[in-house]
């Protein structure tokens, strides 16, 4: 079935430092996909996708480019900052008749001024 | 403002009983999607529904009802069979079922047996 993997974290960083976050996917089809943040004790809220290869999606200074080559779309950032503190949800949307959702583990992130 | 609303943020629930967290929206979206949160998981889908008055079981539906008798709700009730109900729960909702729409998220339910 398809399915998402993510890095594990905790990743912790200084401010000012760039981030990876890597995340794979496997599916069928032509999956989107989405990265999405979580705030502590938050809902999640959508931060950036990408619809077909070679798409990049872009939110904030966050950035991910849909690799179908490698099935990869990792998040980077060139500057984070502590506000960017949070946990990170790589996600795809099944093509089909669904709009389901499948998600990664999540990354929590900390950044540390 | 449009948006999800969840209530209750906090619910306790005895072993035994049966609970509903409610999941409201007023954003006239047609999908509506249970998600349960536990440490290191992920998000693992419960219930979604696709239109008013019909629903289908995601991958961890044992234990859990749900209803959708109007476009806006979408309760959701954990019952005594569910045998580890304690997690964070999120409800959301698409426009529709096009796999390039984002879903919405409430603020979540954490449920907590005590």
């Amino acid at each position: 079935g398809n399915s998402v993997t993510q890095m594990e974290g905790p990743v912790t960083l200084s401010e000012e430092a760039f981030l990876t976050i890597n995340c794979t996917y496997t599916a069928t089809g032509y999956p989107s996909l989405f990265w999405y943040v979580q705030y502590p004790g938050e809902g999640l809220q959508l931060l950036l996708k990408a619809t077909k290869a070679d798409d990049k999606g872009s939110n904030k200074g966050f950035e991910a480019t849909y690799r179908k080559e490698t099935t990869s779309f990792h998040l980077e950032k060139g500057s984070v900052q502590v506000s960017d503190s949070a946990v990170y949800f790589c996600a795809l949307s099944e093509s089909g008749a669904t709009n389901k959702l499948i998600f990664g583990t999540g990354t929590l992130l900390a950044v540390q001024p | 403002d449009g948006g999800i609303t969840q209530s209750p943020k906090y619910l306790f629930r005895k072993e035994g009983q049966n609970v509903t967290l409610s999941c409201e929206q007023n954003l006239n979206h047609d999908a509506m999607y249970w998600y349960r949160q536990d440490p290191g998981q992920g998000l693992r889908l419960i219930y979604y529904s696709q239109i008013v008055n019909d629903f289908q079981k995601g991958d961890i539906a044992e234990g859990y009802s749900v209803s959708r008798e109007k476009k806006e709700s979408f309760p959701l009730t954990v019952t005594s069979a569910q045998k580890n109900p304690t997690a964070f729960y999120l409800c959301a909702s698409s426009i529709g079922n096009s796999r390039n729409t984002e879903a919405f998220f409430g603020q979540g339910t954490r449920l907590t047996v005590v």
